[in-house]
C-alpha cells in the first residue's frame, strides 16, 4: 500500500523556526516533493528532494532520509504569511510523474 | 494567459445533472492531472494524462471521465452529478520528462445538492 504521515496542525509564534515531518511507506520511491497552500488557493512547489541530505531555498530547507522513509521542511524566521498548509508528496515510480499526497500539515504563525 | 486555467471557479450543481471542468494549459507540458481534495483526505488523483491522446485511471476516477484531444487541455466530465462529489477539484501539469514537478490551476470549488 501507499501511505503518506503528516501531524495534522501545528502551531508556531512569528520569528520562530518549524519543522514539519512526513513519514512514507510507498511501492517505489522518486523524488519527495513538499508544497505550500494557502486558505482557498492552490498548491504551490516549494522544494524536491530525490538525494539523502538537506536542500537549503532561502527560509526554507527540506531534508530527506530515503532509509528512514523520512522527510522534514523546516520554515526559518516565521512570517505571518507563512500560515498555510504544507503538502508532502512523493513520487513512487521512475517513468511517470505521479504523485501520493499526504493530507498536509495546517500551519497557523501567531504574533 | 499563462500557466494553468481552470473554469468554472465554483459552481453549484443539481445531483443527476452533467458538467464538465475545463482546464487549460499554455506551457506545452504533455502529463496532466485531475484531483479532489476534500477535507481530512488531501488531494487524491482522479484521472491522468502522460501525453495527448492517452489517458488513466488515478485512485478515485468512479463517476468521472476525462480526454485529452490535444496538448493543452484536459477536460473532466461528471456525467450523473452525486452530492459525494461535493469537492475543490484542481488540475495540475508537468512536463512529462518523468522527474518534473506538477504545476496546478487555481481550482474548481463544486457544490452537488
Amino acid at each position: 500500500g501507499q501511505n503518506i504521515d503528516q501531524p495534522t496542525e501545528m502551531t508556531a509564534t512569528e520569528g520562530a523556526i518549524v519543522q514539519i515531518n512526513c513519514t512514507y511507506q510507498t511501492s517505489g520511491f522518486n523524488g519527495l516533493f513538499w508544497y505550500q497552500q494557502h486558505a482557498g488557493e492552490a498548491p504551490t512547489f516549494l522544494s524536491y528532494n530525490v538525494l539523502d541530505g538537506l536542500e537549503e531555498k532561502g527560509r526554507f530547507s527540506s531534508f530527506l532520509s530515503r532509509s528512514k522513509g523520512y522527510s522534514y521542511l523546516l520554515l526559518k524566521e516565521l512570517q505571518m504569511k507563512d500560515s498555510a498548509s504544507y503538502l508532502c508528496a512523493v513520487r513512487p515510480s521512475w517513468n511517470t510523474d505521479k504523485l501520493i499526497f499526504g493530507t498536509g500539515t495546517r500551519l497557523q504563525v501567531f504574533p | 494567459i499563462a500557466g494553468i486555467t481552470q473554469a468554472p471557479t465554483s459552481q453549484i450543481l443539481a445531483a443527476g445533472r452533467r458538467m464538465t471542468l475545463r482546464c487549460t494549459q499554455d506551457m506545452r507540458h504533455n502529463a496532466m492531472y485531475w484531483y479532489r481534495q476534500d477535507l481530512g483526505l488531501g488531494l487524491r488523483l482522479i484521472h491522468y494524462s502522460n501525453t495527448a491522446g492517452t489517458t488513466g485511471k488515478g485512485e478515485v476516477p468512479d463517476g468521472y471521465s476525462v480526454s485529452r484531444a490535444n496538448t493543452d487541455d484536459f477536460p473532466l466530465t461528471l456525467a450523473s452529478a452525486v452530492p459525494s462529489q461535493t469537492s475543490v477539484y484542481f488540475c495540475a501539469s508537468s512536463a512529462g520528462t518523468k522527474a518534473d514537478t506538477q504545476y496546478f490551476g487555481p481550482g474548481t470549488r463544486l457544490t452537488v445538492l
